[in-house]
């Protein structure tokens, strides 16, 4: 059964480091999400993405973020300057279209920030 | 995106029928009820999502309320792989709005007992 893959499953990066998270989701999908979850808290969208441009995004998906589809098949978040609250789990997500298909998730990579 | 409520927690055990509540009573008539879920260290799961007939699945059956403004996910057998987040979402179905993210609230947390 295909899955959304995601790596590494842990990054541990000092404050005021960028990061790059990586996913490969499902090679026939055409729509992308990025979701974070900080321990204890519930899921929170970041950030959609289409035909290599951003469809929607969260007030949490300020400046120092940026989303990426490189190569065609990896879809990567980055985090330019770290902050300690972005602590979180970081869930790729990705699904066939956009309105009623369900969104598979990949199982995430735990970000600590220093 | 219109707001659903759940209790905070709910407790089965195995192997009998679960039910598990979400009102939604300020639904429009183009919101579609979805529900995933999201076991221990694990991305969130889709279950199932209906707009006015019960539908089911593999893994759940979900039974909305002839005047939509509440549903219930049934698990007919839980077992202890079943114990999880469990999320009732609402997601518009106009195309063109939302671009399909889901907004997640706190959800359920089932605890399956042996």
């Amino acid at each position: 059964e295909p899955e959304v893959t995601q790596t590494p499953s842990h990054q541990v990066t000092q404050m005021g480091q960028e990061v790059i998270l990586r996913c490969v989701p499902i090679s026939n999908h055409l729509y992308f999400y990025w979701y974070r979850q900080i321990l204890g808290q519930k899921v929170e969208f970041l950030v959609s993405f289409y035909n290599n441009e951003i469809s929607e995004k969260s007030e949490i998906f300020d400046d120092q973020f940026s989303v990426e589809r490189p190569d065609g098949s990896n879809f990567t978040l980055k985090i330019r300057s770290t902050k300690l609250e972005d602590s979180a789990m970081y869930f790729c997500a990705s699904s066939g279209t956009v309105i009623l298909a369900e969104q598979f998730f990949g199982p995430g990579t735990r970000l600590t920030v220093l | 995106d219109a707001k659903t409520t759940q209790p905070n927690s709910m407790e089965s055990n195995e192997e009998e029928p679960v039910h598990l509540p979400c009102n939604h009573s300020t639904i429009s008539g183009t919101d579609y009820i979805h529900w995933y879920r999201q076991l221990p260290s694990q991305g969130p799961e889709y279950v199932i999502h209906g707009l006015t007939s019960n539908v089911n699945n593999r893994m759940a059956s979900l039974a909305i309320a002839e005047d939509r403004k509440s549903s219930t996910l049934i698990l007919h057998r839980a077992t202890l792989r079943d114990a999880a987040v469990y999320y009732c979402i609402l997601r518009e179905s106009r195309s063109g709005t939302s671009y399909g993210k889901l907004t997640f609230g706190q959800g359920t947390i089932l605890t399956v007992h042996p």
